[in-house]
């Protein structure tokens, strides 16, 4: 069953710690992208990689790392420095040579 | 820099036509999409069109852009209660990354 899965649904941090959202597809798509939402918004990109091992900063970038060492995952993390981390952040994929852009369910990030 | 406008809400009955607009203000727009999405979930790629087409149909769907003005819109006949969702804008310059640019969403409300 091909797809893009994003693990947990739902997570839940105290402020100060850095957290980790998990992006898989088993699509063979090259690029892959980091999205956020805020409430009554669009979404705004964090980081992108268009081939294992590079990766380049979005739009809002800061308090966010990322890492491509596999084809298929390219995790997320929200770290400390993130002012307002609360959201729900989204993953995507495209394949090589295409502008057809497909994204994962999501994950909802609540910070305390 | 890049802007996508939507309007906010639409309502319409069972059955009727809705059509969602959206203005875009780079001209040098290469794909233009449309995405809906339900509560809670991530983003369904319903249609886009590259820059060069007036017009694409997809049976229930049709999107009109016109370069000119820098407009597209939806066209979705015969609505249904299931196409009550938010409805996302979205486009895409020829840029290498692939990125999109979102709009704030239309939110389709389908009364019985």
């Amino acid at each position: 069953d091909g797809g893009i899965t994003q693990s947990p649904k739902y997570l839940f941090r105290k402020e100060g710690q850095n957290v980790t959202l998990s992006c898989e597809q088993n699509l063979n798509h090259d690029a892959m992208y980091w999205y956020r939402q805020d409430p009554g918004q669009g979404l705004r990109l964090i980081y992108y990689s268009q081939i294992v091992n590079d990766f380049q900063k979005g739009d809002i970038a800061e308090g966010y790392s990322v890492s491509r060492e596999k084809k298929e995952s390219f995790p997320l993390t929200v770290t400390s420095a993130q002012k307002n981390p609360t959201a729900f952040y989204l993953c995507a994929s495209t394949p090589r040579d295409s502008y057809e852009q497909y994204f994962g369910p999501g994950t909802r990030l609540t910070v305390t | 820099g890049e802007d996508v406008e939507q309007s906010l809400f639409l309502s319409v009955r069972e059955g009727d036509s809705s059509v969602i607009n959206c203005t875009y203000t780079d001209s040098s727009s290469t794909y233009l999409y449309w995405y809906k999405q339900e509560p809670g979930a991530g983003l369904q790629l319903l249609t886009y069109i590259f820059s060069n087409m007036d017009m694409k149909q997809d049976q229930r769907l049709t999107v009109l852009l016109n370069k000119k003005d820098k407009h597209l819109s939806l066209r979705i006949a015969d609505t249904q209660t299931g196409d009550s969702a938010i409805y996302f804008c979205a486009e895409t310059t020829d840029t290498g990354r692939r990125a999109l640019t979102f709009g704030s969403g239309t939110r389709l409300q389908v009364q019985p």
